[in-house]
């Protein structure tokens, strides 16, 4: 079954860790895609990747890293320096570069304490 | 930049009533449009798109215009239901110099009651 998988779907992490997240695809999608969602807000992107080896930062890039050594696959790690990181990060991926939909996970929500 | 704004919610109707929620947007050039559904908890699914002017997207009793001269894209549905109860996400995509992105709204919270 094709799809994007994200994990784990909870995770808690002691303010000052670094943590990463996990997202996954075989649909053979060339592009991927994080985003972050607060309460009642809206998503905002974080960082994408159109191509292996290749990224870019989004509108809030500021306090995470991102790397795409295989195209399945695009972790995003939340690092020390964000200085916000508690919310629910949603990754996505779609066909190419043209100006068709994305296909989401099921996210991952974010606690730090 | 691109920029969608959707109608502030939380919006609460009855089973069967007449739903609309407005969407405008911002752009340089020629965007696709799109609806996003999200229920809680999960991520978000395509409910619908239009990728030129006048196109109409529709799924699930859902329907939208592409609207060039107004740049709305509203989405409506004639009778909702209570399994429609969820968050609505109006999105555009652009091609940039680096790929294209997705750009959202800031969601509408919709709660149909029986």
């Amino acid at each position: 079954d094709g799809g994007i998988t994200q994990s784990p779907k909870y995770l808690f992490r002691k303010e000052g860790q670094n943590v990463t997240l996990s997202c996954e695809q075989n649909l053979n999608h060339d592009a991927m895609y994080w985003y972050r969602q607060d309460p009642g807000q809206g998503l905002r992107l974080i960082y994408y990747s159109q191509i292996v080896n290749d990224f870019q930062k989004g509108d809030i890039a500021e306090g995470y890293s991102v790397s795409r050594e295989k195209k399945e696959s695009f972790p995003l790690t939340v690092t020390s320096a964000q200085k916000n990181p508690t919310a629910f990060y949603l990754c996505a991926s779609s066909f190419g570069t043209g100006l068709t939909e994305a296909f989401f996970g099921q996210g991952t929500r974010l606690t730090v304490v | 930049g691109n920029s969608v704004t959707q109608m502030e919610g939380p919006v609460t109707l009855s089973e069967e009533a007449f739903l609309t929620i407005n969407c405008t947007y911002t752009a340089t050039g020629y965007p696709s449009l799109f609806w996003y559904v999200q229920y809680p908890g999960e991520g978000l699914q395509l409910l619908l798109k239009a990728t030129k002017a006048d196109d109409k997207g529709s799924n699930k009793g859902f329907e939208a215009t592409y609207r060039k001269e107004t740049t709305s894209f509203h989405l409506e549905k004639g009778s909702v239901q209570v399994s429609d109860s969820a968050v609505y996400f109006c999105a555009l995509s652009e091609r940039e110099t680096s790929g294209s992105r997705l750009t959202f709204g800031e969601g509408t919270q919709l709660t149909v009651n029986p």
